[in-house]
C-alpha cells in the first residue's frame, strides 16, 4: 500500500542550529516527490520538489531510493522556519499527492 | 490572480444537513482536487478531476459528491452531514503539462463543522 511517514509530529529546535525533518515512503514506481510548508494563517504552498534539485529558503532533501527516504534538511534553523511540513509523493496520473501526517516544526530563540 | 478561493471559510452545519464549498481558480488547470484535514493528520483526498466533465474517487470518497462542468470550478457537496464530516477542507488545482509532474496549488481551506 501506498504510505508516507513522518515520524516526528513535532521538532523544536534553537535558532542556528541544524534542521532534519524524516520522511519515509513506501510506494510502487518512481514518484515525484515534493515538501509542502503551511505558515501560520497561510495557505499550503509548495517548498521544493525534488526534480528540480534546488534550494529553497536553504532547505534541501536528498532522495534516497535504496532507503525510499527523502528527509528535508537546513543547516541553520531560522524562528520564520516555524512551520507545519509535509512530504508528499506524487502520482502521475492527475498529480495526485499522498501526504504525510506532517511535522510542526518550531525554531526557538 | 487570486489562485484557488474557497467559499465559505468557516460553517457549521447541524446533523442531516446539506451544503456545498465552492472552489474556483482562475490558473486554467486542468486538474482539480478535494481533500480534507483531522486533526493530527496527513491531507486525505476525497475526490479529484482532469477535467471538465471528468472526475474520480480519491481515498474517502463517502458522503460526498463533486461536479465539474466548468475548468474552473470544482464546488464539493455534502448531502447528509454526519460529525464524523467535521474537518478542514481544502480544494487545490494542478496544471497538465511538462515532462515532470506539475505541483498543486492550494485554497485556503473551509473550517466545517457538523453538531
Amino acid at each position: 500500500a501506498q504510505r508516507v511517514t513522518q515520524p516526528e509530529k513535532l521538532l523544536s529546535v534553537f535558532k542556528g542550529a541544524p534542521v532534519e525533518l524524516k520522511c519515509n515512503y513506501s510506494y510502487s514506481g518512481s514518484p515525484e516527490l515534493f515538501w509542502y510548508v503551511q505558515y501560520s494563517r497561510q495557505r499550503l504552498q509548495l517548498l521544493l520538489r525534488h526534480i528540480s534539485r534546488e534550494s529553497i529558503k536553504g532547505f534541501t532533501a536528498d532522495l534516497n531510493k535504496g532507503e525510499t527516504s527523502f528527509h528535508l534538511k537546513k543547516p541553520f534553523a531560522q524562528e520564520e522556519d516555524s512551520a507545519m511540513y509535509y512530504c508528499a509523493p506524487q502520482l502521475e496520473y492527475g498529480n495526485k499527492l499522498v501526504f504525510g501526517a506532517g511535522t510542526i516544526l518550531r525554531v526557538k530563540s | 490572480n487570486a489562485g484557488v478561493t474557497q467559499t465559505p471559510k468557516f460553517r457549521i452545519l447541524k446533523i442531516g444537513q446539506s451544503m456545498t464549498l465552492q472552489c474556483t481558480q482562475d490558473m486554467n488547470h486542468n486538474y482539480m482536487y478535494w481533500y480534507r484535514q483531522d486533526p493530527g493528520m496527513g491531507l486525505k483526498l476525497i475526490y479529484y478531476s482532469v477535467g471538465a466533465g471528468i472526475t474520480d474517487k480519491g481515498e474517502v470518497p463517502n458522503g460526498y459528491n463533486v461536479s465539474r462542468s466548468t475548468t474552473e470550478d470544482f464546488p464539493l457537496r455534502l448531502e447528509l452531514a454526519a460529525p464524523s464530516q467535521t474537518s478542514v477542507y481544502f480544494c487545490a488545482s494542478s496544471y497538465r503539462g511538462g515532462v515532470t509532474n506539475q505541483p498543486q496549488h492550494f485554497g485556503d481551506g473551509t473550517r466545517l463543522s457538523i453538531l
